[in-house]
């Protein structure tokens, strides 16, 4: 597709399931970054790929949280035994190179 | 490590006021700014970016920012607010290279006065 895609586009989920949130970059993005926005929280940096680079991940809140890139393409974020605190937007963004980032439309996970 | 600080969680102006958005910067190369703008409900849009080129840079919708190195400043400005103008603003830095990361400030959501 033309832009980053996020699915789903909304989750609910009970507290305590795993959930997965997928992203798919704009194609021949090298860079790959996953993002929590929370209300009043702005955007928290969680995981950034760069090609085959070993992934930042120091904004992992626990290790409950992890992601994966797939053949450098996409990405999954699971987030396991899932917490109210977990609720928020998650946003995926993709970029070739220092410029501008793309953002996909986000995840919106609700935890009950 | 880069940050970003953004003054003002929330600002409020008239329509037709100057629109001033903060932004400060911590970075230990020469950064590369961006602002961005988040409309409700929606994903955040690029509105311009600074790659070390032209100090003052113009963007879409009117808005325009100045990379101030002496003040560490990166702030959004626009002559003229419209109603349309109402959305939040992140300000984000990168250090650009191979270890790219991209962080942005807490946001500034603008409230337009009729």
């Amino acid at each position: 597709g033309a832009g980053v895609s996020q699915s789903p586009s909304n989750k609910v989920t009970e507290k305590g399931k795993d959930v997965e949130l997928r992203c798919d970059p704009i194609s021949g993005h090298t860079a790959l970054y996953w993002y929590r926005q929370s209300l009043g929280q702005g955007l928290e940096f969680l995981i950034y790929f760069q090609g085959n680079s070993a992934p930042d991940k120091s904004g992992l809140p626990s290790d409950r949280f992890s992601a994966e890139r797939t053949g450098g393409s996409v990405s999954t974020l699971t987030i396991q035994r899932t917490q109210q605190e977990d609720s928020a937007v998650y946003l995926c963004a993709s970029n070739l190179d220092s410029f501008e980032a793309f953002f996909g439309q986000g995840t919106r996970l609700t935890v009950v | 490590a880069q940050s970003v600080t953004q003054l003002g969680s929330h600002v409020s102006v008239s329509e037709g006021a100057l629109v001033l958005l903060r932004c400060n910067y911590s970075s230990s190369v020469p950064p590369y700014l961006f602002w961005y703008v988040q409309y409700p409900n929606q994903g955040l849009q690029l509105l311009l970016k600074y790659t070390s080129a032209a100090t003052l840079v113009k963007g879409i919708n009117g808005f325009e920012a100045e990379f101030k190195k002496s003040e560490t400043s990166f702030h959004l400005t626009k002559p003229s607010a419209h109603m349309s103008d109402a959305a939040e603003y992140f300000c984000a830095v990168s250090e650009g290279g191979a270890t790219n990361k991209l962080i942005f400030g807490t946001g500034t959501l603008l409230a337009v006065q009729p």
